[in-house]
């Protein structure tokens, strides 16, 4: 049973736009949140992560959204840039020993 | 500063032949973890380690044993190779529970 869902495989944005991603979990337990990037035959690379005691973190042109109370945190990329073209994972941890990770988010920045 | 390194890049086994993925890394980290991605499935956790001499079971251990007998390597070994068992490996490794996890570039592991 999935514990971390991303329901959206694919997404397509124009350059300069905000690209929106999405990630829904079910454990309530979950407390450290992060997004991964993955390029083909890569391995992924962590690009941001929250706590539960937050409720936004930024770095950069990347904003990462929790709502604990719907379960549901967001990547923003703003402007998205045809280099952020690749997977997006996002990945909950409750205990700090497993990290459960989603399906992932095909996103395509049109130049 | 390599990071994390995994060993062999590739591989193709026949059912029943067995073999050792090899997970080393250089930035003298605590945790050490292996995952599996299938498509559709994302990462799934098969073993982890918090520590040299530790190692705990995670969502999918079945057919699978691990070794982590120095702090900087953690193996992941095959018994007796299964088809199923036809996957992208990737090691990673935190220095705490509380940190990000580092990937290495994965192994294409096909069983036929």
């Amino acid at each position: 049973d999935q514990q971390v869902k991303q329901n959206s495989p694919s997404l397509s944005v124009q350059e300069g736009r905000i690209s929106i991603l999405n990630c829904d979990y079910t454990n309530s337990m979950f407390d450290y949140f992060l997004w991964y990037k993955k390029y083909p035959a890569e391995g992924p690379t962590f690009l941001i992560s929250i706590s539960s005691i937050k409720d936004k973190n930024e770095d950069g042109r990347f904003t990462v959204f929790l709502n604990k109370s719907a379960k549901h945190l967001s990547l923003h990329i703003v402007p998205s840039q045809p280099g952020d073209s690749a997977v997006y994972f996002c990945a909950a941890s409750a205990d700090g020993n497993q990290f459960y990770f989603g399906t992932g988010t095909s996103l395509t920045v049109i130049p | 500063n390599a990071g994390v390194t995994q060993t062999p890049k590739f591989r193709v086994l026949k059912t029943g032949q067995s073999m050792t993925l090899l997970c080393a890394q250089d930035m003298n980290h605590e945790y050490m973890y292996w995952y599996r991605q299938d498509p559709g499935m994302g990462l799934r956790l098969i073993h982890y380690s918090v520590g040299e001499g530790t190692t705990a079971k995670g969502e999918v251990p079945d057919g699978y044993n691990v070794s982590r007998l120095k702090k900087q390597n953690f193996l992941l070994g095959l018994e007796s190779a299964a088809p199923s068992q036809t996957s992208v490996y990737f090691c990673a490794s935190s220095s705490d529970g509380n940190s990000p996890l580092h990937f290495g570039n994965g192994t294409r592991l096909t069983v036929t």
